[in-house]
Parts: C-alpha cells; structure tokens; sequence
C-alpha cells in the first residue's frame, strides 16, 4: 500500500527554527515534495527532492534519506505568515505522474 | 505570470444535481491534473491529462465523474447526480512535461457543498 504519514499539528515560537518530519512507504519512488498551504487557497510548491541529502532554499531546507524513507522540512527565522498547513508529497514510480499526499502538518507560529 | 485559475470558486448545489467546473492551466504547461481535498486532509489525486488525453484515472473517481480537455487546454469536470459524500475542495493542478523534478502549481480550487 502507499503511506505518508506527518505530524497533525505543530506549534512554534516566531524567529524559531522548526522541523516538520515525513515518512512515506510507496510503490516506487520518483521524488518528494513539499508544499505550504494557507487555510483556503491553494497548495504552493516549496521543495523537491529526489537524491538523498539536503536542498536548501531561502529560509526553508529540505532533507531526503530514501533508505529510510524519511523527509524532512526545515524552517528557519520563523515568521507569523508561516502560521500553515506543510503537505509532504511523494511521486511514485513507474509512469504515474500523480502526487500522494500526506494529511499536511498544522504549523502555528506563535509571537 | 497566471498561474492556475478555477471557476467556479464556490458552488452550492443540491443532491442529485449536476455541477461542472472548469480549469484553465498555466498556458505553456501540458499537463492537467485534478485532485480532492477534504477537511484536514491533503489532496487525493482524481485524474490526469497529458494534451487532451486522458492517461491516468483514480479507483476514486466513480463513474459519476468525467473530466474532459478536448483541447489540450482548459478542462472540465463534471460531476453526476451530485451526493453528501461528494463535499469537498476540487484542486486543478498543471505542470511542464518534462523531468520528474517540474512542480504541480496549484489552483485555488473550487469548493463544492452538496445541501
């Protein structure tokens, strides 16, 4: 079967560092992605990973471990407007060209 | 630069009707994508077009459901004999055709509430 699992919710202060982990089992792998997504609008892409190790954008990092199965999202200097849903995302192999997403993390920054 | 857009943004229906919304991608894009979402869940992926045709469709999407893009541009979904179970954000997503590595961009989505 395909699983993505992420934490349901997370709390954080402003100006912290938070780390929002994912662990994914699928049918094939051909990368994982990350997206942000305020209450109501659309889901933005953030990141994407398809080799083991470490993308950093801005103040968002991102970590791959295929052997592990496990991804993780890092924010740094946290800001109010990072107060969203985080949707972890793995494309599975073969010729599908469709995203499996996990139930998203709740990321409440607090000042 | 537009991204996706989606219309209509809401629709209120009631059961047994039918709806039908529209998406129009990001015009250098080719491929089209339709996803669910519910409350507090990610997207579940509906269906997939490469141009016009349709290569990829979800267990999820009964027969009930049809989506077109006679085109190759804009798309539609439609959905029959609307039911409760069917409430829900419609999410239209496009991509380049490319390498694994192009991002799906994202509509606002339409949200459907079935009274």
């Amino acid at each position: 079967g395909q699983n993505i699992d992420q934490p349901t919710e997370m709390t954080a202060t402003e100006g912290a560092i938070v780390q929002i982990n994912c662990t994914y089992q699928t049918s094939g792998f051909n990368g994982l992605f990350w997206y942000q997504q305020h209450a109501g609008e659309a889901p933005t892409f953030l990141s994407y990973n398809v080799l083991d190790g470490l993308e950093e954008k801005g103040r968002f990092s991102s970590f791959l471990s295929r052997s592990k199965g496990y991804s993780y999202l890092l924010l740094k200097e946290l800001q109010m407007k990072d107060s969203a849903s985080y949707l972890c995302a793995v494309k599975g192999g073969g010729a599908t060209n469709k995203l499996i997403f996990g139930t998203g993390t709740l990321l409440a920054v607090q000042p | 630069d537009t991204g996706v857009s989606q219309d209509p943004r809401h629709k209120i229906t009631k059961r047994g009707q039918n709806v039908t919304f529209r998406c129009d991608p990001i015009s250098e894009h080719n491929r089209l994508y339709w996803y669910r979402q519910t409350l507090g869940q990610g997207p579940e992926f509906l269906t997939y077009f490469q141009n016009e045709a349709q290569l990829e469709k979800s267990r999820l999407l009964s027969d009930r459901f049809s989506a077109e893009r006679p085109k190759g541009s804009f798309s539609t979904l439609e959905i029959q004999r609307t039911e409760q179970g069917d409430s829900a954000m419609y999410l239209c997503a496009s991509s380049l055709d490319s390498y694994s590595n192009q991002p799906q961009h994202f509509g606002d989505g339409t949200r459907l509430s079935i009274l």
